[in-house]
């Protein structure tokens, strides 16, 4: 089955600058890459994902960026703000069929202002 | 509120009580799942279902285990003979098709 490695397991870094979470998955056949954020006592919510046909995507502050070859994926959060503080999960799945998510092990996030 | 939804949002129970739970998902949606998160760790995927067919169950699911998803609309997970290893976060979540799976507020279990 898949299996999906995610680092670091705690960041800090000061209001302003960017952060970075990297991911490795295992499975070839794994095509769909999204995040989700999980604030305290929250639920995860996704904030942005990417299929296996694009190397990278945007979405305003925040890109994610796929090597399929290398099988890893990052997660690139800019001008970070202390709201981005929270939890943030990778996850990989195969985009047709079973499709339940396989979840990395979380990256606390603290934006220190 | 139109998301998905479960209850309770906490129970506690002793060791060896049956509970269950249930998870009201996002009405258009077709496709339900079940995760389990414990503390400092990433949801893991149980079981889930597309309409009232229960398509996949994980190794983690062991046979005290078992949910359900009568008419394709909500879901229920009972677990038999709850244990401390139980004890978790458990999420359901909901997509229409392969779409965005969308996660419920998750219902805290404690096995005292």
């Amino acid at each position: 089955g898949e299996n999906v490695e995610q680092h670091p397991s705690t960041l800090s870094v000061q209001e302003g600058d960017s952060a970075v979470i990297k991911c490795t998955y295992s499975d070839s056949a794994s095509n769909y890459f999204p995040w989700y954020k999980q604030e305290l006592g929250k639920r995860p919510q996704l904030i942005i994902d990417i299929r296996s046909n694009v190397g990278e995507k945007k979405d305003q502050r925040i890109a994610v960026t796929l090597n399929k070859t290398a099988k890893h994926f990052s997660l690139h959060i800019t001008e970070t703000q202390p709201e981005d503080s929270a939890v943030y999960f990778c996850a990989a799945s195969q985009d047709t069929g079973r499709r339940a998510l396989t979840f990395g092990s979380g990256t606390r996030l603290q934006v220190q202002p | 509120d139109t998301g998905v939804s479960q209850d309770p949002r906490h129970k506690i129970t002793k060791r060896g009580q049956n509970v269950t739970f249930r998870c009201d998902p996002i009405s258009e949606h077709n496709r339900l799942y079940w995760y389990r998160q414990t503390l400092g760790q990433g949801p893991e995927f149980l079981t889930y279902f597309q309409n009232e067919a229960q398509l996949e169950k994980s190794r983690l699911l062991s046979d005290r285990f078992s949910a359900e998803r009568p008419k394709g609309s909500f879901s229920t997970l009972e677990i038999q003979r709850t244990e401390q290893g139980d004890s978790a976060m458990y999420l359901c979540a909901s997509s229409f098709l392969q779409g965005e799976q969308y996660f419920g507020p998750g219902t805290r279990l404690t096995v005292t």
